[in-house]
């Protein structure tokens, strides 16, 4: 069964940084782009970033480049979100998520159970 | 950036009835067109991939159509457990945008 388990969220300042992470098992880690997916409570899903298969390939939305940065460990089975320089509109419960094939099919087929991350003062 | 915009925002309806969800794409995407079902405090579920394929396991009651820039899911004898929210999403091109989702309630 595949499972995706995130940690690493909680309440950080604005300007703040945090990192979460997410351990994979299930499948073999190393086979699958890996992907970030956030969630306002109650609101949107908006894609956030993705890494390819070696961690040498990955894109990032708008709202988080060059703040955010995604990698992994083929390793551990984990992959990590960065996330630096945070404002109160990052505020959302973050998703790790599994493509659905081995290629990057931008589906997003297996979702952890989420991290949640409030930027407040 | 592809904007996905689905109809209608909300909709009530019973057991056992048909109800079709449309989304539309602010540009062509081809066939690349993907439902998620999402319950209260949950995960997203996928549920449909490439406009029509369901995933394994997923009910056959549920169904997908479409091309190019519009698309629907429909849903024929609606149950229990299918009052959620669902959302489309485009893999066309970055950035991978969703829907604004659909609420399904019971009436």
């Amino acid at each position: 069964e595949v499972q995706l388990v995130e940690s690493g969220g909680g309440l950080v300042q604005p300007g703040g940084s945090l990192r979460l992470s997410c351990v994979a098992s299930g499948f073999t880690f190393s086979d699958y782009w890996m992907h970030w997916v956030r969630q306002v409570p109650g609101k949107d899903l908006v894609w956030v970033s993705r890494i390819n298969t070696d961690g040498r390939r990955f894109n990032y939305a708008d709202a988080v480049k060059g703040r955010f940065t995604i990698s992994r460990d083929n390793a551990k089975n984990t992959l990590y979100l960065q996330m630096n320089s945070l404002s109160v509109e990052d505020t959302a419960v973050y998703y790790c998520v599994r493509d659905a094939a081995s290629g990057s099919t931008v589906v997003f087929q297996h979702w952890g159970q989420g991290s949640l991350v409030t930027v407040s003062a | 950036d592809i904007q996905m915009t689905q109809s209608p925002s909300s909709l009530s309806a019973s057991v056992g009835d048909r109800v079709t969800i449309t989304c539309r794409a602010s540009q062509y995407i081809d066939k690349y067109l993907h439902w998620y079902q999402q319950k209260p405090g949950k995960a997203p579920k996928f549920l449909i991939y490439a406009t029509s394929t369901l995933q394994s396991g997923v009910p056959s009651r549920f169904s997908g159509s479409g091309s190019g820039t519009d698309f629907t899911l429909t849903i024929s004898g609606l149950q229990l457990e299918d009052f959620a929210t669902y959302y489309c999403q485009q893999s066309y091109s970055s950035p991978y945008t969703f829907g604004q989702g659909t609420k399904l309630d019971i009436k």
